[in-house]
């Protein structure tokens, strides 16, 4: 298995430009979540979906920043306009879970994407 | 909604010597609780983690951790630390049981340095 898989890992850009940032999460995984890291907040929760549905987005910081998740194998995250205060590493991570309420994997992440908004 | 604290921000350690750092939560429900590590430049990879059952539970790379729900803690420990070790701990915590498919709030993690 290839794991989670993000794209770019690196993303420098300017102030204004619209940043999408790319998730392939594992095979057969039903959620998948967007988490952003920083040395002020360490690991926030963005927003998760479950089954390509959005669960909960109450991580979102603005409307700026929106996700989406048209089939099982892949999601994006996109800011637009982006803003220096933004830059951060953003992490994709998926999971499956078992019949009820059981946890049939934990949590896996990808690399990150590294964004830099100048 | 639950919370996790660790207290440590860094941990200095020498090669050989055990180690412990720490983790408290806080929560109104039964919770589930994990330790992740992150090397540089990486994502973050499940070290253990506690659903339920025994209170001790081991993990990779030697690790292990246990499970107090008196004192609302799940301290990571080591006996003997390696240089490789070296790396950022965070600990997580999600309600159990979970309908969010493992939905994790993490601590501010702390940063284990191992010197030779």
């Amino acid at each position: 298995d290839a794991g989670v898989i993000q794209s770019p890992r690196h993303e420098v850009t300017e102030m204004g430009q619209e940043v999408t940032l790319r998730c392939k999460p594992i095979s057969g995984h039903d959620y998948l979540f967007w988490y952003r890291q920083t040395m002020m907040r360490g690991l926030e929760l963005l927003i998760y979906f479950n089954n390509n549905v959005p669960i909960d987005d109450s991580g979102m910081p603005e409307d700026r920043f929106s996700a989406k998740m048209p089939n099982a194998s892949f999601s994006t995250l996109k800011i637009q306009p982006s803003e220096p205060r933004d830059s951060a590493v953003y992490f994709c991570a998926s999971s499956r879970q078992g019949p009820g309420t059981t946890i049939r994997s934990p949590l896996h992440f990808g690399n990150g994407t590294r964004l830099t908004v100048t | 909604a639950q919370s996790v604290t660790q207290l440590d921000s860094q941990v200095p350690v020498f090669e050989e010597a055990p180690v412990e750092l720490r983790c408290n939560y806080s929560s109104s429900v039964s919770v589930y609780l994990f330790w992740y590590v992150q090397y540089p430049n990486q994502g973050l990879q499940l070290l253990l983690k506690y659903l339920s059952g025994s209170t001790l539970v081991k993990g990779i790379n030697g690790f292990e951790a246990e499970f107090n729900k008196s004192q609302t803690s799940f301290h990571l420990r080591k006996p003997s630390v390696h240089i490789s070790d070296t790396a950022e701990y965070f600990c997580a915590v999600s309600r159990a049981p979970t309908g969010g498919g493992n939905k994790l709030t993490f601590g501010t993690g702390t940063q284990l340095k191992v010197e030779l």
